[in-house]
């Protein structure tokens, strides 16, 4: 069974530029989360998706949204991007409807802003 | 809101030995779950092992078992045997069990863990 697949997997951008993060989960996952790591704030919980639903959102701007379709897949928008949204984005998806906490994590998304 | 502070930067144990990671955590919940997550150079972060709140035995998984004092608000990880596999960073997490915490998990600075020959 194919894991969980992020695209692109690195991507360089410009301050005030905006940009979109694709991830497929596992076949059968209906659940996405989406994480953003840096070195000084570490991982940070951005919004979970299920059936093309938010459930939960962190706190952040509103510069960063996202979406989920009908089949699982999911995006994630920053726009008007700053420098530091330089990160890597995690995206993990789960089996179960409710709360686990068994997260599949794909690669990441290496977003470097200039 | 939950806290989980790891408070050990870098480690480093010899192939073949045991080595304790500690992470302690901040809440007012009393049903969640705490984990321990691996994350390889360049690879995706895996989940080593889960502990659930309400129970009060220890998960084990194969060479991985926890620590996990409630009242103390402890949660160690022991990897015993260690292997060059082991190498990674790995980060201790909370999620609230229940409720609206979908997807949610409340992460340590997490510890890097180098495994030596």
């Amino acid at each position: 069974k194919a894991g969980v697949t992020q695209t692109p997997r690195y991507l360089i951008k410009t301050r005030g530029q905006q940009v979109t993060l694709s991830c497929s989960p596992i076949s059968g996952h209906r659940s996405v989360s989406w994480y953003q790591q840096t070195p000084g704030q570490g991982l940070q919980f951005l919004f979970e998706y299920f059936s093309e639903t938010q459930r939960n959102k962190g706190n952040f701007p509103g510069r960063f949204s996202g979406r989920q379709f009908s089949n699982s897949r999911s995006e994630m928008n920053v726009s008007t991007l700053e420098l530091g949204d330089s990160a890597l984005y995690l995206c993990a998806s789960s089996l179960s409807r409710v709360n686990t906490g068994e997260l599949f994590f794909g690669e990441g998304s290496r977003l470097t802003v200039l | 809101a939950q806290t989980v502070t790891q408070s050990q930067p870098e480690m480093s144990v010899q192939e073949a030995e045991t080595v304790t990671l500690s992470c302690t955590y901040d809440t007012s919940e009393n049903n969640y779950y705490l984990f321990w997550y691996k994350q390889p150079p360049s690879r995706q972060m895996i989940l080593v092992i889960r502990q659930e709140a309400y129970k009060q035995q220890n998960a084990t998984e194969n060479r991985f078992s926890v620590n996990f004092q409630k009242a103390a608000k402890s949660f160690s990880l022991k990897i015993s045997d260690s292997q060059l596999g082991d190498t990674a960073m790995y980060f201790c997490a909370f999620m609230k069990r229940g409720g609206t915490s979908y997807g949610k998990l409340t992460f340590g600075q997490g510890t890097i863990l180098t495994v030596h020959p």
